[in-house]
């Protein structure tokens, strides 16, 4: 069973707009949720994190909302680039865990120039 | 020169066959890991290991072992490859909780 579930699986948007994706947990011990972005022939590389005593985190034109009750976050990707054309993961682990991450299914995102 | 390195890149086999993907990190890392890439599936944690004599099984450990020769290196065997562990196979390191690395993958395909 899939204990992250993400979507959508593909994502289209136009240069400047707003890409969102959105991803559900089911294990309340979660406590680390990271989003990673991989290229082509790349490995995922992580983009940016949370941690459930903050509800949002930016780091430049990425943003991570998270809702602790409903048990769902989301990555919003503001004024997307062609650049920003990946395949994006989320993820979730438990501290007790170390980096034992549990992936979400993946989103490919393509930003039209 | 890439922190977390695999080998071989891709490779080729045939259903039945022994093969052992390597991983080799230079970060000083203590905790490593094996996830196997599948469209549509995500990563899925195959083995983890701690230390250099801790290994753990993941998600999908069936058909795999490892073994951790160095706190630097973490092999991945299929003792008896079939076609159905077609995929992308990644290492990834990581310092205590903290954010993984992860290295350029191994693509490797079951004939």
């Amino acid at each position: 069973q899939q204990q992250v579930k993400q979507s959508p699986q593909s994502l289209i948007v136009q240069k400047g707009g707003i890409s969102i994706i959105n991803c559900a947990y089911e294990n309340t011990a979660f406590d680390y949720f990271p989003w990673y972005q991989q290229f082509p022939g790349k490995g995922p590389a992580l983009l940016i994190a949370i941690r459930p005593d903050v509800s949002e985190k930016k780091e430049g034109r990425f943003t991570i909302s998270f809702n602790k009750s409903a048990k769902q976050f989301s990555l919003h990707i503001m004024d997307s680039q062609p650049g920003d054309s990946a395949t994006y993961f989320c993820a979730a682990s438990e501290e007790t865990s170390g980096s034992r991450l549990t992936f979400g299914e993946g989103t490919q995102l393509t930003v039209n120039p | 020169d890439a922190d977390v390195t695999q080998t071989p890149r891709n490779r080729i086999t045939k259903t039945g066959k022994r093969i052992m993907l390597e991983c080799s990190q230079t970060k000083g890392h203590d905790r490593m890991y094996w996830y196997r890439q599948d469209p549509g599936l995500g990563l899925r944690l195959i083995y983890y290991s701690f230390d250099v004599k801790d290994i753990n099984k993941g998600e999908i450990s069936d058909g795999y072992s490892v073994s951790r020769q160095a706190q630097a290196k973490f092999s991945l065997s299929l003792e008896s490859a079939i076609p159905n562990q077609t995929a992308l196979y990644f290492c990834a390191t990581s310092e205590g909780t903290s954010k993984a690395f992860f290295g350029q993958g191994t693509r490797l395909t079951v004939v």
